[in-house]
C-alpha cells in the first residue's frame, strides 16, 4: 500500500541555520506533495506544497524538491528562527486514490 | 469564511463505549477526511467522503466508521472503544474536485478512552 518514510524524527539546529526534513514514498502515481507544520497544541496547517510536474518551489526561507525519479522529497529551512519549533509533516497524494497519506513527522528544535 | 468546526473539541469515555464526532467542512468544500493522530504515529488516515460517497478508506478496524450528509458535515463514530483508540481525530476539507486539494484541518477532537 501507499506510505511515506520521514526523517529525521526529531531535529535541532542553532538559530539561524538550515533544516533539511526528507521523505520517501512508495506510490509512483502520487502527483501533489504538500508539507503541513503544527505548532504545540494547534491543528496543522499547509506552508508549501508542490506538484509532480515540478522540480522544486519556494516561498521566502522554505523551499521544497522533488525528484520523481528515486520518489524523494525534502523540505528545506534557511535562516532558522524560534518561532520555526514545531513538528513538520510531509504528505503525498494521488488524485485517483482519494486520500493524503502523512509521514511520521519531524519534532523541529530551534535554538536561540 | 468559517473554517473546519469538530465537535466535541474534548471527550471522555469508558472501554466499551461508542463515540460520534462531527465535522463541518469549509461552506463550499464537499471533501471530508479524517485523520487519528497519536505520539510517534502521526497522522493517520481513517476515511475520505465526497458528496456522501466514502471514496477511500484506511486500515482501521470495522468498529470506525463515518457517513457524511447532504450539507457535506461529516461524522465519525467509534465503536466498543478500545484504550488504544485514545488520540486526537483530526478532520479536513477540501473542495475535493480533484486534482491538488490543500486540506484545510480542524482543531481536532481529543478522545480519552478509560
Amino acid at each position: 500500500g501507499e506510505n511515506v518514510e520521514q526523517h529525521p524524527s526529531t531535529l535541532s539546529v542553532q538559530e539561524g541555520d538550515s533544516a533539511v526534513i526528507k521523505c520517501t514514498y512508495s506510490d509512483s502515481a502520487s502527483n501533489y506533495f504538500p508539507w503541513y507544520k503544527q505548532e504545540l497544541g494547534k491543528r496543522p496547517q499547509l506552508i508549501i506544497d508542490i506538484r509532480s510536474n515540478v522540480g522544486e518551489k519556494k516561498d521566502q526561507r522554505i523551499a521544497v524538491t522533488l525528484n520523481k525519479t528515486a520518489k524523494h522529497f525534502s523540505l528545506h529551512i534557511t535562516e532558522t528562527q524560534p518561532e520555526d519549533s514545531a513538528v513538520y509533516f510531509c504528505a503525498a497524494r494521488y488524485t485517483g486514490g482519494f486520500k493524503t497519506i502523512f509521514g511520521a513527522g519531524t519534532r523541529l528544535f530551534v535554538k536561540a | 469564511k468559517a473554517g473546519v468546526t469538530q465537535t466535541p473539541r474534548y471527550l471522555i469515555k469508558t472501554r466499551g463505549q461508542q463515540v460520534t464526532l462531527s465535522c463541518s467542512p469549509i461552506s463550499g468544500h464537499r471533501s471530508v477526511s479524517w485523520y487519528q493522530q497519536t505520539p510517534g504515529q502521526g497522522l493517520q488516515f481513517l476515511f475520505e467522503y465526497f458528496s456522501e460517497t466514502q471514496r477511500n478508506k484506511g486500515n482501521f478496524p470495522g468498529r470506525f466508521s463515518g457517513r457524511q450528509f447532504s450539507n457535506s458535515r461529516s461524522e465519525m463514530n467509534v465503536s466498543t472503544l478500545e484504550l488504544g483508540d485514545s488520540a486526537l481525530y483530526l478532520c479536513a476539507s477540501t473542495q475535493g474536485a480533484g486534482g491538488a486539494n490543500v486540506l484545510t484541518f480542524g482543531a481536532g477532537s481529543r478522545l480519552t478512552v478509560l
